[in-house]
């Protein structure tokens, strides 16, 4: 199984802050990478797939880079709503893995 | 506008069954393989099962797999978990996802979730 590890577990920011978060993945997963975002009882939502794309309706402060086992989810000015727990999905083969999630949270 | 709308959870004792299911609308139902995915209780995020668009194969992820079958009616544009041997590390909210886009093996993206059904399994 592919197992995706985050970093990092949580972070702490200001509003209008660039964040960036990386997601490694155990083997070449290509560009079969996407980033969800969860705010508490809440479902996730897509924010990137394909590594680098951006999901319609997503803000373009969000944008999304790498290929093969490094990616980078990057917020290049941090809003009040996107305090939220990040998390990346490989969809390479079977079983697909999450990450473990990285919190955002307010300075 | 695509909806997922998750039903079939409640409180459940080890051992026991329960069947969830996800009722689509806003698209055409047979063209998108379906995805369960669960989170419990102040966790992160656990890929299920997946069936794809004509029901053709099915995947399971490790802890639920010989457990858990995944199935759908696309008469009722609905997707099913059919969950046995319930355990407490079963407990959790369980959410429908539709797949848009890739080949069924790669690629593609989870672009629209239920608000999730809660199972808790518990004696």
């Amino acid at each position: 199984d592919i197992q995706l590890t985050q970093s990092p577990s949580f972070l702490s920011a200001s509003v209008g802050d660039r964040v960036t978060i990386t997601c490694r993945a155990s083997q070449d997963i290509s560009s079969y990478l996407t980033w969800f975002q969860q705010k508490p009882g809440k479902a996730p939502n897509l924010l990137i797939y394909a590594a680098s794309t951006l999901q319609s309706g997503v803000p373009s402060r969000f944008s999304g880079s790498g290929s093969g086992t490094e990616f980078t989810l990057t917020i290049s000015s941090l809003q009040p709503e996107d305090f939220a727990t990040y998390y990346c999905q490989h969809l390479n083969n079977f079983p697909l893995t999450f990450g473990p999630g990285t919190k955002v949270d307010i300075k | 506008q695509v909806q997922l709308v998750e039903s079939g959870g409640g409180v459940v004792q080890p051992g026991r069954s329960l069947r969830l299911s996800c009722v689509a609308s806003g698209f055409i139902f047979n063209r998108n393989g379906m995805h369960w995915v669960r989170q419990a209780p102040g966790k992160g995020l656990e890929w299920v099962a997946v069936i794809w668009y004509d029901g053709s194969k099915k995947y399971y992820g490790d802890s639920v797999k010989g457990r858990f079958t995944i199935s759908r009616d696309d008469s009722k544009n609905t997707v099913y978990l059919e969950m046995n041997s319930l355990r407490a590390e079963d407990t959790a909210m369980y959410y429908c996802a539709r797949l848009q886009g890739g080949d069924g093996y790669y690629g593609g993206a989870l672009d629209y979730w239920g608000q999730g059904s809660l199972v808790t399994v518990s004696s």
